[in-house]
């Protein structure tokens, strides 16, 4: 069985700081990984994902994850965060292979953005 | 674009009647699924399909039915609805891998 955790419930920063929301996962076999968003009273969109290749993704707005096998972890990373930033994110895995795309989420880490 | 719809997003319904949440998913995708969103708890599964008429349970099926009679429409079903059922209700569908979610439906169980 899978699993995954985000180390941080909450995490508040101020505008144009940089930002990292930590995720671990556990399986036994080959993983996809997935970073989702979800702004205030909509559904989850994807951030980005990694299935294989080359182990830095990166989104169209400036957020980025790196997959490190070693140490089962998928961070998300921004350089520098505006006020539209600001909603719960939720990482996510899915075993490789034929799942029937089956994801199990972490808790979701909630980034506020100060101006 | 993927578009997912579900039928309502906001309900209000009273403790023992049978509710009905539909989904629907414009993009032929194969997998459909249900989870329910707590604060602190992430995204819970609910249920799943992997083909009209096949479903799986996933973690916490206790209290909930699902349907799925053509490809595109996945309902859940709350039997008798129950307070600890207050929840946000997510669909989404899938090829595989990534999944399309619809907008959720907040429903309230009084």
């Amino acid at each position: 069985a899978q699993s995954v955790t985000q180390l941080d419930s909450q995490v508040p920063v101020f505008e144009e700081a940089p930002v990292e929301l930590r995720c671990n996962y556990s399986s036994s076999v080959s993983v996809y990984l997935f970073w989702y968003v979800q702004y205030p009273n909509q559904g989850l969109q994807l951030l980005l994902k990694y299935l294989s290749g080359s182990t830095l993704v990166e989104s169209i707005n400036g957020f980025e994850a790196e997959f490190n096998k070693s140490q089962t972890s998928f961070h998300l990373r921004k350089p520098s965060v505006h006020i539209s930033d600001t909603a719960e994110y939720f990482c996510a895995v899915s075993r490789g292979g034929t799942s029937y795309g089956k994801l199990t989420f972490g808790q979701g880490t909630i980034l506020t953005v100060h101006p | 674009d993927v578009k997912v719809t579900q039928s309502s997003r906001y309900l209000v319904k009273r403790t023992g009647e049978k509710v009905f949440l539909e989904c629907v998913q414009d993009m032929d995708h194969e997998n459909m699924f249900w989870y329910r969103q707590d604060p602190g708890l992430g995204l819970r599964l609910i249920y799943f399909s992997y083909d009209v008429k096949m479903k799986e349970k996933g973690d916490i099926p206790e209290g909930y039915s699902v349907s799925r009679e053509k490809k595109e429409r996945f309902s859940l079903i709350l039997e008798s609805a129950s307070t600890n059922q207050t929840s946000m209700y997510l669909c989404a569908s899938s090829p595989v891998g990534e999944q399309f979610f619809g907008p959720g439906t907040r429903l309230t169980v009084l």
